[in-house]
């Protein structure tokens, strides 16, 4: 049973356009989301998060978006550069402490960004 | 300087081994985690610990020991290895508990191979 759900395995974008990441969730509970870059033989590293009291939160080339009501969330890369080329994981976790606050990942986009 | 750090990156053994991965971080953090990326490139949570105390325990089964002698380290002890635990494990830690809205910083993964 996946909670949090990256329906796109992969996505391929020209330099300097828009990439948009999209990532589903099922758990009402989540209330904090992020997103994690992952290069091939590395760990992920951390991208941008938001909390479920805000839609937007924006990080110089990247901006994530949460509609609650959708149970959605999304990553824009812009503009778009061929170092962004990677897998890109969706997180969500609900409340403090214990089990409730484990990091729940989706399975991963992987984006491709052509020169 | 490498902020969270595990050794040995590949690790091929047989099965019915016993085997250890070891993870240091230098950020100060109070929690450190342990998560299993399988096959199929999810990646889940299997223990977590705060200020060397385990907190979180996903169920795993317990030939998997972890040991926390400070809480810049967590060492990962996994006794008689089975084809089923092939994967990449990554190490984590984070400033807070989980759940309190701090992200999670990944060290770069140890490739468990089981023959």
């Amino acid at each position: 049973d996946q909670q949090v759900k990256q329906n796109s395995p992969s996505l391929s974008v020209q330099e300097g356009r828009i990439s948009i990441l999209n990532c589903d969730y099922t758990n009402s509970m989540f209330d904090y989301f992020l997103w994690y870059k992952k290069y091939p033989a590395e760990g992920p590293t951390f991208l941008i998060s938001i909390s479920s009291i805000k839609d937007k939160n924006e990080d110089g080339r990247f901006t994530v978006f949460l509609n609650k009501s959708a149970k959605h969330l999304s990553l824009h890369i812009v503009p778009s550069q061929p170092g962004d080329s990677a897998v890109y994981f969706c997180a969500a976790s609900e409340g403090y402490g214990g089990s409730q606050g484990n990091l729940i990942f989706g399975k991963g986009t992987k984006l491709s960004v052509k020169p | 300087d490498t902020a969270v750090s595990q050794t040995p990156k590949y690790l091929v053994t047989q099965m019915g081994n016993d085997k250890s991965i070891k993870c240091e971080q230098n950020l100060g953090h109070d929690t450190m985690y342990w998560y299993k990326q399988d096959s199929k490139k999810f990646l889940k949570i299997m223990f977590s610990y705060n200020n060397k105390e385990l907190i979180i325990n996903e169920t795993v089964p317990n030939r998997f020991s972890p040991k926390s002698p400070d809480k810049a380290h967590l060492n990962l002890h996994i006794n008689s290895l089975e084809l089923g635990d092939s994967a990449v494990y990554f190490c984590a830690s984070s400033q807070g508990l989980p759940g309190q809205y701090y992200e999670q910083y990944f060290g770069p993964g140890t490739r468990l191979t089981v023959t």
